[in-house]
């Protein structure tokens, strides 16, 4: 059972360039996020999916885009990548009903140079 | 920004010792979680409490809950070295799907 799966773990980008950061969980989970990771700020959500078809803003939405491709997968994409968004990147899911628990992947590590 | 507030931010204990970590929250909650996160790893949830809950025990872990004070504090009982890590609260406002996490607490646990 491997739970939420991250890809890549580590990405080095040059100034402009863009990725996509991929996501996928094997739960059967409705809901996913993603957040970003920055010292002292702990984790700040970018974007989520409540269920499969919807996506809504978080908090630090400027710079990506997502995709709820099915219930599986989330991708979240930098179209133009900036050195504001070096970051460790952080995918979650969870059943989505109230009272329930969210389950993390183990990061992508992302430096934008 | 509805991002929680952790203190303290930092704390160094003696292996056997208890900590304690507290939460401050700004909004109408349907309930509030702990996760750990150990260096360069992913989050795991340890515990959730409910909005209509005041305390909740798991092992040697103690949460409280005030939704009138907006605030819970997560109590780690007889401390061990393997409990060195960060932690984190996380709440879900009423109504809402997002999950907001504040900012954390870094716990080392001295042997």
């Amino acid at each position: 059972n491997a739970g939420v799966t991250q890809t890549p773990k580590f990405q080095v980008l040059k100034t402009g360039q863009s990725m996509t950061l991929q996501c996928a969980q094997d739960m059967n989970h409705n809901s996913m996020y993603w957040y970003r990771q920055d010292p002292g700020m702990g984790l700040r959500l970018i974007y989520y999916s409540a269920s499969e078809g919807t996506t809504d803003k978080g908090e630090v939405p400027n710079g990506y885009n997502v995709s709820r491709l099915n219930k599986r997968e989330f991708s979240l994409r930098l179209e133009s990548a900036a050195p504001s968004q070096t970051s460790v990147y952080f995918c979650a899911s969870s059943l989505g009903q109230r009272n329930t628990e969210a389950f993390f992947g183990q990061g992508t590590r992302l430096t934008v140079v | 920004s509805q991002q929680g507030e952790e203190d303290p931010q930092a704390l160094s204990i003696q292996e056997g010792e208890n900590a304690t970590m507290n939460c401050s929250y700004k909004t109408s909650i349907n309930n509030l979680q702990w996760y750990r996160q150990n260096s360069g790893r992913g989050l795991v949830h340890l515990i959730l409490i409910r909005s209509n809950e005041r305390e909740k025990h798991s092992g040697r872990l103690r949460v409280t809950l005030d939704t009138s004070k907006k605030s819970s504090s997560l109590l780690i009982t007889a401390s061990r070295a393997a409990d060195t890590a960060s932690y984190f609260c996380a709440f879900s406002g009423a109504g809402s799907y997002q999950l907001t996490f504040g900012k954390g607490t870094k716990l080392s646990v001295i042997p």
